[in-house]
C-alpha cells in the first residue's frame, strides 16, 4: 500500500541552524501538508500546499518556515534559524485532491531536537 | 476560535469491554471529521473519516458517529483488545479550510 515517507527520522541541531525536513508524498496525491506535535501537546497544522503554492498556513508558520516541492516527488519544510521551541515531531501528510471527502495520509514523522 | 476537545484524556479497560471515546468541536460548520490512532513515538494512522453529510462510518470493530448540530462525535470500539492500546485522536476540517484541527487525544490502555 502506498505510504508517505519522511527523512530523517530523527534530527538534532544547534539553535540558530537551518534544517530541512524531507517528505515523499503518495505518488498520485496533489495536496501536501506539514503538521507538528510538541511533546505532550496537540498535533498542530502548519501549512498546506497545492499546485506549487501555499494554500493555507497557520500563525505558527512565520517567516522562519518555508516549503518547497523541488522536484516531482519531494516536499520539504525548511526552518531557517531554529529555536529551542521548534523541537517537536514534524509530520508530513498528503491527500489526493484536497476535497473535503479526502483522507489525509500521514508519514511517520521526523523528530527534531534543537539544542 | 475553532477547537476540538476530547474526553476522557485517558481510559483503562479490561480486554473484551466495549468503549466509547468522545470528541466535541466548537463550530458545526465542518467539512469532515477524522479519527486517527497514534502509537507511542509513531505517526498517525487514519481509522475513519466521516463527511459532514454522513451520520456514521464503520470499519471492523470501530464505529464513528457524527452529530454536527451538537458538535459531537463518538468512536465506539467493540470487544476491545490489548492491541487497541494507543492514543486516539479526533480531527476536524472546518469549512473554508484545508487544515485538520486536532484534539489532544484519548490514551487507551486495554489490559489482558
Amino acid at each position: 500500500e502506498p505510504e508517505v515517507t519522511q527523512t530523517p527520522s530523527h534530527q538534532v541541531t544547534q539553535m540558530g541552524q537551518e534544517v530541512i525536513l524531507r517528505c515523499v508524498p503518495i505518488s498520485n496525491h496533489l495536496y501536501f501538508y506539514w503538521y507538528r506535535q510538541i511533546l505532550g501537546q496537540k498535533v498542530e497544522f502548519l501549512v498546506s500546499f497545492y499546485n506549487n503554492e501555499i494554500s493555507e498556513k497557520s500563525e505558527i508558520f512565520d517567516d522562519q518556515f518555508s516549503v518547497e516541492r523541488p522536484d516531482g516527488s519531494n516536499f520539504t519544510l525548511k526552518i531557517r534559524s531554529t529555536k529551542l521551541e521548534d523541537s517537536a515531531m514534524y509530520f508530513c501528510a498528503s491527500s489526493q485532491t484536497g476535497y473535503s471527502a479526502e483522507t489525509q495520509y500521514f508519514g511517520p514523522g521526523t523528530r527534531l531536537l534543537v539544542l | 476560535k475553532q477547537e476540538v476537545t476530547q474526553i476522557p484524556a485517558a481510559l483503562s479497560v479490561p480486554e473484551g469491554e466495549n468503549l466509547v471515546l468522545n470528541c466535541s468541536f466548537t463550530d458545526s460548520a465542518i467539512y469532515n471529521l477524522q479519527w486517527f490512532r497514534q502509537d507511542p513515538g509513531k505517526g498517525l494512522t487514519s481509522l475513519l473519516l466521516i463527511q459532514s453529510s454522513q451520520r456514521e462510518q464503520t470499519s471492523g470493530r470501530l464505529n464513528a458517529s457524527l452529530d454536527k448540530s451538537s458538535g459531537r462525535s463518538t468512536l465506539y470500539i467493540a470487544a476491545s483488545q490489548p492491541g487497541d492500546s494507543a492514543t486516539y485522536l479526533c480531527a476536524v476540517i472546518f469549512q473554508a479550510g484545508t487544515a485538520l484541527i486536532f484534539g489532544k487525544g484519548t490514551t487507551l490502555s486495554v489490559s489482558s
